[in-house]
């Protein structure tokens, strides 16, 4: 059964950069059948899709983040990376990991728990 | 940037209705929307993806359709495990999320 576990700090400094892990299990994130995710949710509000990866290490991600958004691969430990510099109060949300499990489309099945990131000094 | 918009924002229902969310997309996108259950403090789960594909496990009294613009999510027989907020989302390269819709028990 897939499994996806998010890790990092909970809480950053303003200015400062978030970091996160997903880790992933009961699939190879070298498939070359899917993407990989990341999702974001501030407290009380909607979804926010940030970017995606596939095994190759081609990313693309909102372009409302702009360039503050950086995706990786670390295939010897199954797990693919977030980094978003520069972080304020507003990147203050739930961080979601997921598969992505269609290579045209944008559907994400399933999720991991989430983790709670907060920006404050 | 396709815009999706969700009526309504919230819905008061009881146990055996028949609920039906719309999501509207600004620009034509096909079948291209999937629709998500959330409860509180979990993840969101996939209901329906393509519009009308149900997910496996999924119970059959959730029913997707449209395609262009308008969708509609119909739960046909509220039950007290499907008090919720469900999202839509385009499937497009940059994807986006409709606001949600929260449904209430009366």
């Amino acid at each position: 059964q897939l499994q996806l576990q998010e890790s990092g700090p909970r809480l950053v400094k303003p200015s400062e950069t978030l970091s996160l892990s997903c880790t992933v299990s009961g699939a190879s994130i070298n498939s070359s059948s899917y993407f990989w995710g990341w999702i974001r949710q501030p407290p009380g509000k909607g979804l926010e899709w940030i970017g995606s990866i596939y095994f190759t290490g081609i990313t693309y991600h909102n372009p409302s983040l702009k360039s503050r958004v950086t995706m990786s691969l670390d295939s010897s430990k199954n797990q693919f990376s977030l980094k978003v510099t520069s972080v304020s109060a507003a990147d203050t949300a739930v961080y979601y990991c997921a598969r992505r499990t269609s290579l045209l489309l944008n559907w994400f099945d399933p999720w991991g728990q989430g983790i709670l990131v907060t920006v404050s000094s | 940037d396709i815009q999706l918009t969700q009526s309504p924002s919230f819905l008061s229902a009881s146990v055996g209705d028949r609920v039906t969310i719309t999501c509207r997309a600004s620009q034509g996108i096909s079948t291209y929307l999937a629709w998500y259950q959330q409860k509180p403090g979990k993840a969101p789960q996939l209901l329906i993806y393509t519009a009308s594909t149900l997910q496996n496990g999924v119970p059959s009294r959730f029913t997707g359709s449209g395609s262009g613009t308008e969708f509609t999510l119909t739960i046909s027989g509220l039950q007290p495990e499907d008090f919720a907020t469900y999202y839509c989302q385009h499937l497009t390269r940059y994807t986006t999320f409709g606001q949600g819709t929260k449904v209430e028990i009366k």
